[in-house]
């Protein structure tokens, strides 16, 4: 498996509050992705990095900012919580080839 | 991008050969066509890519017809194990906008 790391793996947190995700990689992989997955709307892309502070927005990008000050970690905020953000959110990293995914991080907004 | 149209879902029984199609009609010249199979509570895993023709590695074989707005993954004798969601995802390498369709819920029965 690819050496992907999400923390945390689960959280629940109260409308409102800020949140963060972060995904660290030991490939040193120049592409890094943020999706979200939801039932009925399979994989969306939220916001992904070409390199270090290059990032650009995907699909699903509203609510939703991003941060990647070394090659190895992209990190993802939720700056205001709402309760359409509970969602699984999948890190995922390329080589400009073939993309690999982490295990996935589920957020519970309530 | 190239969007990828897959049929929702499929049911196939232990053993048999089974045959997941994807449509992407507006694929461009410089796009490769990938596919990845998702467990319940995973991240999508990489299966096989391929550019034209046949791909066949250890898992699948790819089959891809020469106007490439289809392409065909075949699962040899498939077990209960293989019961996933399948994606097929068009782009190039170095696409950094790769957008994921809703994918293909595989089914295995006994």
């Amino acid at each position: 498996d690819a050496g992907i790391t999400q923390s945390p793996r689960h959280k629940v947190t109260e409308t409102g509050t800020p949140v963060t995700l972060r995904c660290h990689q030991t490939e040193n992989h120049r592409y890094m992705y943020w999706y979200r997955q939801d039932p009925g709307h399979g994989l969306r892309l939220i916001h992904y990095s070409y390199g270090v502070k290059d990032t650009d927005k995907g699909e699903v990008s509203d609510g939703y900012s991003v941060s990647r000050s070394k090659t190895e970690d992209f990190l993802l905020t939720l700056e205001s919580a709402t309760s359409s953000q509970t969602s699984v959110y999948f890190c995922a990293i390329s080589d400009g080839n073939t993309i690999y995914f982490g295990e996935g991080s589920w957020l519970t907004v309530v | 991008l190239a969007k990828t149209t897959q049929p929702i879902s499929m049911d196939s029984y232990e053993g048999q050969e089974v045959n997941i199609t994807c449509s992407h009609n507006n694929i461009a010249t410089n796009d490769y066509i990938t596919w990845y199979q998702q467990f319940p509570s995973q991240g999508p895993r990489f299966i096989i890519q391929g550019y034209k023709t046949k791909v066949t590695n250890e898992v699948a074989s790819l089959f891809i017809p020469a106007d490439r707005k289809s392409s065909t993954l075949s699962l040899p004798r498939v077990s209960l194990s293989d019961t996933a969601v399948y994606y097929c995802l068009v782009g190039d390498n170095g696409n950094n906008r790769l957008a994921f369709g809703k994918g293909n819920q595989v089914v295995v029965i006994p």
